[in-house]
Parts: C-alpha cells; sequence; structure tokens
C-alpha cells in the first residue's frame, strides 16, 4: 500500500509567480484535504476535493485554486504569489469523513 | 468558532520520564473528535491518538493516553516513558465532522527528550 506523496518536496518562487504543488493519495481514499503551515503555526484548512469536486473551502482568497482528477490525485494552485505564501504545504488524503493521512509536505518559499 | 489552544510552546522531559502536553478547545458542539498529532523534523503529521466526544472513556496507545475533561474543554496528552524518538512538534486538534472534517489546529508544542 503506497502512503501520501507529494511534490516537489522544496520550491522557491518569486512574487507574482504561479505554483502548482501535486499530491499522490493513499490507494483507495476518495478525499484530499489541503492545508497550509506557516513557520512556527499549526496547519490551516484551504480546502477539500471529493470525487473531483471542492467539498468546503476554508478562508483562503480565490488564488488558491485546486483540482482533483479520476484518479484522486490533487493539485494545488496559486496565482499571484505573495511573501505570505511562504509555507509548507500538506496534504491529507481520506475517505470521505475518514481519518485523514498526511504526506510529508512541500516546502514553499516565495522571494 | 472553534478553536484550538495550546499554551507550552516548548516542553522539555528527560528520557524515560513523563511528559504532559496541555490543550484547550472551544466549540458549541456535542459531538465531536479530538487528535495528537506528532510532527518529526521530516515534517509528516503521524496521528498519535484520537478520542470521540461521546465517550468518557480517555483514549490509550501503548505509552501515549489522554486526559479528556468535556465540561472543562480540556484535552491534554500524556507521554510516559519518554523516548528520543518522541522528541517532536505536537498538535492538538479538532474536528466536529461536518461535510469536510476538515481539523482545526492549535500552534503546536516542541517537546525535547533529554537523554
Amino acid at each position: 500500500e503506497t502512503g501520501v506523496t507529494q511534490s516537489p518536496t522544496h520550491l522557491i518562487k518569486t512574487r507574482g509567480q504561479q505554483v502548482t504543488l501535486r499530491c499522490s493519495s493513499q490507494s483507495g481514499h476518495n478525499t484530499v484535504s489541503w492545508y497550509q503551515q506557516a513557520l512556527g503555526q499549526g496547519p490551516q484548512f484551504i480546502f477539500q476535493y471529493y470525487r473531483e469536486e471542492e467539498n468546503g473551502r476554508g478562508n483562503f482568497p480565490p488564488r488558491f485554486s485546486g483540482l482533483q482528477f479520476p484518479n484522486y490525485s490533487s493539485e494545488l494552485n496559486v496565482n499571484a504569489l505573495e511573501l505570505d505564501d511562504s509555507a509548507l504545504y500538506l496534504c491529507a488524503s481520506s475517505l470521505l469523513g475518514g481519518e485523514q493521512f498526511f504526506g510529508p509536505g512541500t516546502r514553499l518559499t516565495v522571494l | 468558532a472553534q478553536t484550538v489552544t495550546q499554551s507550552q510552546p516548548e516542553m522539555s522531559v528527560q528520557e524515560a520520564e513523563t511528559v504532559t502536553l496541555s490543550c484547550t478547545y472551544d466549540t458549541s458542539e456535542s459531538d465531536y473528535y479530538l487528535f495528537w498529532y506528532k510532527q518529526p523534523p521530516s515534517r509528516q503529521m503521524i496521528l498519535v491518538i484520537r478520542q470521540e466526544a461521546y465517550k468518557q472513556q480517555n483514549a490509550t496507545e501503548n505509552r501515549f493516553s489522554v486526559n479528556f475533561q468535556k465540561a472543562a474543554k480540556s484535552f491534554s496528552l500524556k507521554i510516559s516513558d519518554s523516548q528520543l524518538g518522541d522528541a517532536a512538534m505536537y498538535f492538538c486538534a479538532y474536528t466536529y465532522g461536518g461535510a469536510t472534517n476538515k481539523l482545526i489546529f492549535g500552534t503546536g508544542t516542541l517537546l525535547a527528550v533529554q537523554p
């Protein structure tokens, strides 16, 4: 059984650029949730995808968007990057309403 | 609004000793779930223990146990016989379920284990 994987591990971008982060869910899971973890903080819920549809969203602006594919993998896209977007981005896969299993995260640095 | 508060930014414990990490939360829901997650330097969030609010019995997983006080909205984690591998950031988290089962995290407690 393959666990949750994320790519890339690290990423450096400049202000105003766009970025795409990827997450492969654990086998058998149909739901992916994305969290942003700023330095020294706990993770904050960005949004969740269930069967390719957005299933809930946290307090993040529309420039944070996502996709889920038929194989339940997911992408997080962030447009017009700001310095405050620098953070660890975690994805978690699950069955809907079930225990969330986290990936190792992508560290995004915005210069 | 649902919030989770961890008032201990850092804790330290001697190997083989016992340590307790504190967590309080605020919610108007009657049915919810509470969790402790461990985040080592590898960054991967690992579930340590979970507690269903409707269960009066405190959850236990090997050396890890919780003290769940529903009326006080308190949920502390006790680590017994601490090991060097327990050193990590520990996050308390809450979810009431709902449509997304989204997790609400505290700010974390960094636990150091001294040999």
